[in-house]
């Protein structure tokens, strides 16, 4: 079974710029979470979809930041325009529907330096 | 509102020794309790977690974990530590009152075995 991927691995922008992250989630898991991790410090949520519906989004920084869910397949997370402190990791996770306990499968992360 | 602390950035343990990374939590009900190890250039990887009953959890790799609901930790530990534990272990924690199920980090612990 495939994992959760995700896509660039790594990606250098300079402030202004745009940048598009991309999560392809496990076959089947209808929740689908970011995340990022910022300067060493603890992983932050984002937002949460139910398929093709954004459940939760109230860890998204501000509205620079787009995530869409189309068809509820895969997912992207766009910043526009991108800022310095955006720079950091972001992972995406995966679960099935089900109990809130079920594991989160996540994905190798995205590297986004802004400079 | 719920938080994670993970108290120590490094652990320094010798090959063979017990390995402990410490985890403490905060959250306004009953948790679940979650670890997730990120080996380099790899996803977060899940452990093992606490939902309800025995206080002792067992996981992968030969890593458990000790709930203590009145010290409100959650402690992970190997009896005998291998050089390839060395890696960056996430402690995290979900309040039963999300039903959406968001994790909540701790800032990480590098583990670092030396042979």
């Amino acid at each position: 079974e495939a994992g959760v991927t995700q896509f660039p691995s790594h990606s250098v922008i300079e402030k202004g710029q745009t940048v598009t992250l991309r999560c392809d989630p496990i076959s089947g898991h209808d929740n689908l979470y970011w995340y990022r991790r910022v300067m060493g410090k603890e992983i932050k949520f984002l937002l949460h979809f139910v398929k093709e519906s954004k459940q939760d989004e109230s860890g998204m920084p501000n509205n620079r930041f787009l995530a869409e869910r189309t068809g509820g397949t895969y997912s992207t997370l766009k910043v526009q325009p991108a800022e310095l402190e955006d720079s950091g990791v972001y992972f995406c996770a995966s679960s099935q529907l089900g109990p809130s306990y079920n594991e989160q499968f996540f994905g190798p992360g995205t590297r986004l330096t802004v400079l | 509102a719920q938080s994670v602390a993970q108290p120590e950035d490094q652990v320094n343990v010798a090959e063979g020794n017990p390995l402990t990374v410490k985890c403490t939590y905060s959250v306004s009900g009953n948790p679940y309790l979650f670890w997730y190890v990120q080996y380099p250039n790899r996803g977060l990887q899940f452990l093992l977690k606490y939902i309800t009953g025995d206080n002792l959890v067992k996981g992968s790799y030969g890593f458990e974990a000790e709930f203590n609901k009145s010290q409100t930790s959650f402690h992970l530990k190997k009896p005998s530590a291998l050089v390839s534990d060395s890696a960056l272990y996430f402690c995290a924690v979900r309040d039963l009152t999300d039903s959406w199920g968001k994790l909540q980090f701790g800032a990480g612990t590098q583990v670092v075995v030396t042979p």
